[in-house]
């Protein structure tokens, strides 16, 4: 069984820019979760997906933004991007919405701004 | 507000020996999920163990096992007999409030098996 596949690995933009990361959720799983991990921040919550509708989102500004498509993979958009942006993107994914399912993790998207 | 702390930001042991990685929580839910992840230095979230608040046995699997005590609000993670493969940043999870399935995550330990 394939595990949650996200592009690019590496992503490198410059300030102002905008960049989207793509995640691929475990087959049959409806949920998807994206965390940002900055250094010095630890792993913060960005946004929740589940059966295509934003169910919950983290305390990131509006230009964080994303969505959920028919097939369950999901895209993160970044726009206006920030020095501060710079971090791991982490993608993961649940069989549903139950919360005792554990979240499994993608290998992340590491996102450079210059 | 969940909580969640971790207070070893870097934890030593020789290999073979067990080891156990703090981790206290705070929620004011009945109802809560507690998990741990591996990360290993390549970056991936790798699942390990978890907990409900009403599991009434500790959660074991393989070598990983949940010391968790809920009138104490501890679920620290046991590794028993490590391993090289062992040494990775270690976090402990909860799961956000009733509806929100969000991860609160600690700030990590940091293992390392000593050959």
């Amino acid at each position: 069984e394939a595990g949650v596949t996200q592009s690019p690995t590496h992503l490198i933009k410059t300030r102002g820019q905008q960049a989207t990361l793509r995640c691929s959720p475990i087959s049959g799983h409806t949920s998807v979760y994206w965390y940002q991990q900055a250094l010095g921040l630890g792993l913060q919550f960005l946004l929740w997906y589940d059966e295509g509708e934003e169910r919950n989102r983290g305390n990131f500004p509006p230009r964080f933004s994303g969505r959920q498509f028919p097939n369950y993979s999901s895209e993160l958009n970044v726009n206006a991007l920030e020095l501060e942006d710079s971090a791991l993107y982490l993608c993961a994914s649940s069989p549903d919405g139950a919360s005792n399912q554990p979240q499994h993790f993608g290998d992340g998207t590491r996102l450079s701004i210059l | 507000a969940q909580k969640i702390t971790q207070t070893q930001p870097g934890m030593f042991v020789q290999e073979k020996e067990a080891v156990t990685l703090d981790c206290t929580y705070d929620t004011s839910d009945q109802s809560y999920g507690l998990f741990w992840y591996k990360q290993p230095s390549s970056g991936e979230m790798i699942f390990l163990i978890y907990q409900g608040s009403y599991d009434e046995q500790n959660a074991t699997e393989g070598r990983y096992s949940l010391n968790f005590q809920k009138a104490r609000k501890s679920a620290n993670l046991v590794i028993s007999a490590s391993q090289l493969g062992d040494s990775a940043m270690y976090f402990c999870a909860m799961r956000g409030t009733t509806g929100a399935n969000n991860l609160f995550f600690g700030t990590g330990t940091r293992l390392t098996v000593i050959p």
